[in-house]
C-alpha cells in the first residue's frame, strides 16, 4: 500500500529555516516523480517543487533560491529544505507522487496527509 | 504561467441531482507528448487533496463511476452525475503540461 507522511513542520520564526520530511512506503521515492505542493489557510493548492527519478529538480519561483528539494535513497524519503522563511510560506506541505511511467506517468497520484508551516514572529 | 480559471466558485446541489464545473486554462493543455496533463482533485473537508480523474477523463482507482471528466485543449469539465453527502468539499482541476505546475482555484460543492 502506498503511503507518504509528512513531518517537520512547526511555528518558526520569519527568516528561520524548517526541513520537512516525507516518509514514503509501499513504492520506491527514488523512481517515482516526487512534489511538494501547499495550501494556506484557507486557500487553494499551490505547487512548490519537484524532483524527477534522475535528480532533477524544478521550483516555482516563489520560492526559488530558497527551498530545497532532495531525497534520501537509504530511507525513502522525500525532503524540502526551507530557508529564509517568510509569512507568506504559511501553509499546510503536501507530498505527492506521480509515477514514471505507465497510464500514470507524470500523474500526483498519492498524496501525504500534510504537515503544517507556520511563520510568525 | 498557464491560468486556470474554475467556475462556478460554489455550487449547492441537492443530493441526487447533478453537477457540473468547469476548467478553462490560458492555453492549450496539449503536450509535445501528445498527453493532456488536466487532473481533478477532491478535497473532502479537513483531507488532503484526493487524485479523481487524470488526462482529462480517466477515472483513478476506487473513484466511483458518478466522476466523469470530459474536455479538450483549453476547456475542461467534471462531472457528478449523482451527487452523495460525502460528494461534499472543494474540487480543484489541475494542469501538469507545463511548468509551473497550476491548479484552478477551486469550487465548492456544498448540499442545499
Amino acid at each position: 500500500e502506498v503511503q507518504l507522511v509528512e513531518s517537520g513542520g512547526g511555528l518558526i520564526q520569519p527568516g528561520g529555516s524548517l526541513r520537512l520530511c516525507c516518509a514514503a512506503s509501499g513504492f520506491t521515492v527514488s523512481s517515482n516523480f516526487m512534489s511538494w505542493v501547499r495550501q494556506a489557510p484557507g486557500k487553494g493548492l499551490e505547487w512548490v517543487s519537484v524532483i524527477y527519478s534522475g535528480g532533477n529538480t524544478y521550483y516555482a519561483d516563489s520560492v526559488k533560491g530558497r527551498f530545497t528539494i532532495s531525497r534520501d535513497n537509504s530511507k525513502n524519503t522525500l525532503y524540502l529544505q526551507m530557508n529564509s522563511l517568510r509569512a507568506e510560506d504559511t501553509a499546510v506541505y503536501y507530498c505527492a507522487r506521480a509515477p514514471p511511467d505507465g497510464l500514470l506517468y507524470w500523474v500526483f497520484d498519492y498524496w501525504g496527509q500534510g504537515t503544517l508551516v507556520t511563520v510568525s514572529s | 504561467d498557464i491560468v486556470m480559471t474554475q467556475t462556478p466558485l460554489s455550487s449547492p446541489v441537492t443530493l441526487g441531482q447533478p453537477a457540473s464545473i468547469s476548467c478553462r486554462s490560458s492555453q492549450s493543455l496539449v503536450h509535445s507528448d501528445g498527453n493532456t496533463y488536466l487532473n481533478w482533485l477532491q478535497q473532502r473537508p479537513g483531507q488532503p487533496p484526493r487524485l479523481l480523474i487524470y488526462k482529462i477523463s480517466n477515472r483513478f482507482s476506487g473513484v466511483p463511476d458518478r466522476f466523469s471528466g470530459s474536455g479538450a485543449g483549453t476547456d475542461f469539465t467534471l462531472k457528478i452525475s449523482r451527487v452523495e453527502a460525502e460528494d461534499v468539499g472543494v474540487y480543484y482541476c489541475m494542469q501538469a503540461t507545463q511548468f509551473p505546475l497550476t491548479f484552478g482555484g477551486g469550487t465548492k460543492v456544498e448540499i442545499k
